[in-house]
């Protein structure tokens, strides 16, 4: 079956870094997303990659191992509206978004 | 980023009605849309695949008899609850791809209320 795992809840201080880390089995690999979601809103796009290696985008990077079905995304100066929800997809052999059960991310003062 | 525009964001209706719910791609052309449902601090639960001009493709244990897909065009398709029941009170997500290599940009959400 296809699975993919992310810890389910992480505190972190504001200014600080988190890295939220995500670990896949899929039946083939086309990319991989990372969302966030705020509550009771959709999820908007942070990242995709594709091949190995570290993606910057500003205070959000992503980072990713095929060989070994692994993915974190890592937030830094963090600030309170980063409190959310993150998402991680995967994108298989029949080019589906199968998703993880995201991480509730708390910023604390 | 391409926008994606759902509609309505929040609607209540009685028990037994039917509820249509949009997804419009404003600026590109959706060769394929995925409708999502999501409960309360759960994640996204694929609904069903549709490509344009053709049927959805649902996953397994949504019914598709209640849960009305169409697709017609581009940059527009549609859900439509039928004969709903309180427990389809949710949030309802539909997300949009242009080329199957690319992101899926997501509308608003709908927030669904069955009294």
């Amino acid at each position: 079956g296809q699975n993919i795992d992310q810890p389910t809840e992480m505190t972190a201080t504001e200014g600080a870094i988190v890295q939220i880390n995500c670990t896949y089995q899929t039946s083939g690999f086309n990319g991989l997303f990372w969302y966030q979601q705020h509550a009771g809103e959709a999820p908007t796009f942070l990242s995709y990659n594709v091949l190995d290696g570290l993606e910057e985008k500003g205070r959000f990077s992503s980072f990713l191992s095929r060989s070994k079905g692994y993915s974190y995304l890592l937030l830094k100066e963090l600030q309170m509206k980063d409190s959310a929800s993150y998402l991680c997809a995967v994108v298989d052999s029949n080019y589906q978004l199968i998703w993880g059960a995201g991480t509730k991310l708390i910023i604390k003062p | 980023g391409a926008v994606v525009s759902q509609h309505p964001s929040r609607v209540i209706c009685k028990s037994g009605t039917s509820v249509k719910i949009e997804c419009r791609s404003l600026d590109f052309q959706a060769t394929t849309m995925f409708w999502y449902r999501q409960f309360p601090k759960k994640s996204l639960m694929l609904m069903a695949t549709s490509n344009e001009g053709s049927k959805a493709t649902y996953e397994q244990g949504v019914e598709k008899d209640k849960f009305l897909i169409n697709h017609a065009s581009l940059t527009l398709s549609t859900l439509t609850v039928t004969s709903a029941h309180p427990e389809d009170s949710s949030f309802y997500i539909c997300s949009a791809r242009g080329r199957i290599d690319t992101e899926a940009f997501f509308g608003q959400g709908t927030r669904l209320t069955v009294v």
